[in-house]
């Protein structure tokens, strides 16, 4: 079965500290993608980082970083220097195999919350 | 870059009329549509899979006969809440697949139905 856990329902982080969000997942297909969305109150679904199934490198963008743990299916969200705007819901994706046409499913959730 | 122009973004409507949400494509083909739902401090949950020129394909649970969803064209995907009752008041958002350099999803901004 296709699943993602995300296990932290919400985080208090101090302003500047880094801050690390876990996803593990669960799938039988050897190809598939891993995705991070951050979604504030306004609703919209922001992207963040990307890691495929055969990345070698783990994912980097700006301030967001993935730490991708093949052999224990974990895929960390870590975010450097935190700041005010961080604070959102953030949703660890999944897409089963390789076409960017299959649906991509979502884990709980993890609220962060960055305090000044 | 790429965007999914989802309308309308607020909505209250009364108890058993129709509501139609629209998800149009503006800069790229999107001959695939997926339909989400997310109840309040909850995760996307998938209703539902659009493809232009043939039936949607329902997530297991999911009433076809209340959530129609019509894929026109290849920049326009509909989802119509029919005989709306309370509980199906939700936050509803569109994804479509493509183009790659966002890989591969682009989300609608959102619907928030409220039925009273």
């Amino acid at each position: 079965a296709q699943k993602i856990t995300q296990t932290q329902p919400g985080m208090f982080v101090q302003e500047k500290e880094a801050v690390t969000l876990d996803c593990t997942y669960d799938t039988s297909d050897q190809s598939y993608g891993l995705f991070w969305y951050k979604q504030p109150s306004s609703g919209e679904m922001i992207f963040l980082i990307y890691q495929g199934s055969y990345d070698e490198q783990n994912a980097t963008e700006g301030r967001y970083s993935l730490n991708f743990q093949k052999a224990r299916k974990s895929a960390n969200l870590v975010i450097s220097a935190s700041q005010l705007g961080d604070s959102a819901m953030y949703f660890c994706a999944m897409r089963p195999g390789y076409s960017s046409a299959s649906k991509i499913i979502f884990g709980s959730g993890t609220r962060l919350s960055i305090r000044p | 870059g790429a965007v999914v122009s989802q309308h309308p973004s607020r909505v209250i409507c009364k108890s058993g009329t129709s509501v139609k949400i629209e998800c149009r494509s503006l800069d790229f083909q999107a001959t695939t549509m997926f339909w989400y739902r997310q109840f309040p401090k909850q995760s996307l949950m998938l209703m539902a899979t659009s493809n232009e020129g043939s039936k949607a394909t329902y997530e297991q649970g999911v009433e076809k006969d209340k959530f129609l969803i019509n894929h026109a064209s290849l920049t326009l995907s509909t989802l119509t809440v029919t005989s709306a009752h309370p509980e199906d008041s939700s936050f509803y958002i569109c994804s479509a697949p493509g183009p790659a350099h966002n890989y591969g999803y682009t989300f609608g901004s959102g619907t928030r139905l409220t039925v009273v």
